[in-house]
């Protein structure tokens, strides 16, 4: 089964500061999309960034930025300049096929806490 | 703007008493799903609609149906809500392609609570 791993369940960082969450995933797919969610406190999901995986140059929005080594199949997330709103749940995603479907595989997120 | 949008947004049920939750969207998105999240968690897939294909997650319960009548809506019905079953509830769609799954796009959530 294709499985996604986030072995931060908590981070902190001071506002201004950087900081990487890290994520890695399993399978045997060789064309695909990763994705990284924000969840802030409010609750709606939405989608930081996402990265396609033929293509070897790391996906860029704004302060967020992705560290994707398709060989070692990790996938981490930089954000830069850490603001109060970057307050979340991040939730890093896989697509994967089960059962004859499409569906999202989520990590089980790393809550992330910016320090004024 | 086009979105994902859930109605309503809070939800309260007495145990047993069946309810409906719905889901609506503008995206003109093929795929549209349900996902319950409980506290501190990942969303945890219950099914999802591939157009008019449904498909079942194999560890969701009968207690939870779904139906879809047409493109833009897609209702989550929850039989005979348990105490168990208080969580939010995450609607989100999708454009399928042959290359694979894009972006899925979720609504706010309806919180749903069963006293």
């Amino acid at each position: 089964a294709q499985t996604v791993t986030q072995s931060q369940p908590e981070m902190s960082v001071q506002e201004a500061e950087t900081v990487t969450l890290s994520c890695t995933y399993d399978t045997s797919e060789s064309n695909y999309y990763l994705f990284w969610y924000k969840q802030p406190p409010s609750r709606q999901m939405i989608l930081v960034i996402r990265q396609e995986a033929y293509k070897q140059q790391n996906a860029t929005e704004n302060r967020f930025s992705v560290n994707f080594q398709k060989a070692a199949k990790s996938f981490s997330l930089k954000i830069s300049d850490s603001q109060l709103g970057d307050t979340a749940m991040y939730f890093c995603a896989f697509p994967t096929i089960q059962g004859g479907s499409e569906k999202l595989v989520f990590g089980k997120g790393t809550k992330l806490t910016v320090n004024p | 703007d086009a979105m994902v949008i859930q109605n309503p947004r809070y939800q309260v049920t007495q145990f047993g008493k069946p309810v409906t939750l719905s889901c609506s969207q503008t995206l003109n998105h093929n795929v549209m799903y349900w996902y319950q999240q409980k506290s501190s968690q990942a969303p945890k897939l219950l099914f999802h609609y591939y157009d008019k294909d449904f498909n079942n997650e194999a560890d969701t319960p009968d207690n939870f149906q779904s139906r879809r009548p047409n493109t833009s809506f897609c209702f989550l019905d929850i039989r005979s809500p348990g105490l168990g079953d208080a969580a939010m509830y995450l609607c989100a769609t999708s454009r399928a392609l042959a290359g694979g799954l894009e972006t899925q796009y979720f609504g706010p959530g309806t919180r749903l609570l069963v006293l």
